[in-house]
């Protein structure tokens, strides 16, 4: 079964400083998706970004990228130029691709709480 | 304004009532997805539907039922069967299967 661990319960970044969040994860998959969500004290869960396994190149949007390592099952997000708004949980999260048999279910880590210091 | 909408935002329920948490999408999705979020978690599937009149169980489905009759629309009922139903929970859709999942906003639920 897949696993996903995020190893920082909790991190802390100053105002326009650059953060980066852990994941790693378990499969037997050679072709797989991972995600960050985010979710604010509102609880609304927020996609960030998205990798494709077979993509080599890491994903960027604005100031969020990722450094993906298949071999490593490493899927680290790096948040730049931190904001008050980027205070939040994260969630690094594991989908499998929906063919044979797989169910390709969305795969949860516990989550990482970042604060953000004026 | 397309997207999900969870009803009630809030819920009490007394020990061995059923309770029905409302999900509804205008997005044209055809899978849907119920979850369960407790403190210090990430999010646990308790069913998915690929498609209308269509639904599995996932991972923690003791204890609850859905229903998928129409697109639109995946309630999720809390039965008295659950042991431990105090919790958030989330639902969300996504085009199919491999697609990008959308969360609604969640409903938290209270056993009193």
């Amino acid at each position: 079964a897949q696993t996903v661990t995020q190893s920082q319960p909790e991190m802390s970044v100053q105002e326009a400083e650059t953060v980066t969040l852990s994941c790693t994860y378990d499969t037997s998959e050679s072709d797989y998706y991972l995600f960050w969500y985010k979710q604010p004290p509102s609880r609304q869960m927020i996609l960030v970004i998205r990798q494709e396994a077979y993509k080599q190149q890491n994903a960027t949007e604005n100031r969020f990228s990722v450094n993906f390592q298949k071999a490593a099952k490493s899927f680290s997000l790096k948040i730049s130029d931190s904001q008050l708004g980027d205070a939040a949980m994260y969630f690094c999260a594991y989908k499998g691709m929906n063919y044979g048999g797989s169910q390709g279910n969305l795969i949860f880590g516990k989550g990482t709480k970042l604060s953000v210091k004026p | 304004d397309g997207g999900i909408t969870q009803s009630p935002k809030y819920l009490f329920r007394k020990e061995g009532q059923n309770v029905t948490l409302s999900c509804e999408q205008n997005l044209n999705h055809d899978a849907m997805y119920w979850y369960r979020q407790d403190p210090g978690q990430g999010l646990r599937l308790i069913y998915y539907s690929q498609i209308v009149n269509d639904f599995q169980k996932g991972d923690i489905a003791e204890g609850y039922s859905v229903s998928r009759e129409k697109k639109e629309s995946f309630p999720l009922t809390v039965t008295s069967a659950q042991k431990n139903p105090t919790a958030f929970y989330l639902c969300a859709s996504s085009l199919n299967l491999n697609g990008e999942q959308f969360f609604g906003p969640g409903t938290r639920l209270t056993v009193l």
